[in-house]
């Protein structure tokens, strides 16, 4: 079983909707969770970098949230454009195997006009 | 411009022919890696390094090579590729000398491997 999973796998909404998006971990501990985005035939851009103590993180339109307890993250895009339409990928990095990175298998979103 | 540079960005090949990868950084980071990312499965790392002449096995290491001669290069080597090594290849780099550092990792923009 994956250590990150996310949900949904793929997602389509209308361009000026909101949308949020899931990840679950079971890697304990950890030292920081990451939202990448990753366009069609191009790598991963970080979005977040939430460390354990914090509970959120804006990147403009982007806003990441924590619940530490729950081991539970979320991604919410606001007013989502044209351009969101990517893959978007949770990471945690487990501090018990030297920090290494457990990548989530992402999730597809598709904004739609 | 800040980048990660790979080539080549696509390559078809035949099993047991050797290839290398090549990965170069313009940024100065100590640490990069190489990962592979399939259908439905997450980035899966390959091979990492945490500075020059300093390189170690990630998750999926069988049937890779790779070496850090030089701070900015970090190629990767398939001696004798097999069908099951088709993927996309990613390489980044960081400037945190651990991988979970609080520094974004940046990526190269892919390779895309076929191996009949």
């Amino acid at each position: 079983k994956n250590q990150v999973e996310q949900s949904p796998q793929s997602l389509i909404i209308l361009e000026g909707k909101n949308c949020t998006l899931q990840c679950n971990y079971t890697v304990s501990p950890f030292s920081n969770l990451r939202w990448y985005k990753q366009d069609t035939g191009r790598g991963p851009v970080s979005l977040t970098i939430m460390t354990f103590s914090e509970n959120t993180k804006s990147n403009g339109r982007y806003t990441a949230t924590l619940d530490a307890d729950t081991k539970q993250s979320s991604l919410h895009i606001t007013a989502s454009q044209l351009s969101d339409s990517a893959s978007y990928i949770c990471v945690v990095s487990a501090l018990q195997y030297g920090n290494k990175l457990v990548f989530g298998a992402g999730t597809i979103l598709r904004v739609k006009s | 411009e800040a980048q990660v540079t790979q080539n080549p960005r696509y390559l078809i090949t035949v099993t047991g022919k050797k290839l290398t990868v090549t990965c170069s950084q313009n940024m100065n980071h100590e640490y990069m890696s190489w990962y592979r990312q399939d259908p439905g499965l997450g980035l899966r790392q390959i091979y990492y390094s945490m500075n020059v002449e300093v390189t170690d096995k990630g998750d999926v290491p069988e049937g890779y090579k790779v070496s850090r001669k030089e701070k900015r290069n970090f190629p990767l080597i398939l001696e004798s590729p097999s069908p099951n090594q088709t993927s996309l290849y990613f390489c980044a780099s960081s400037l945190s000398p651990g991988q979970g550092g609080d520094q974004p990792q940046h990526f190269g923009d892919g390779t895309r491997l076929s191996i009949l």
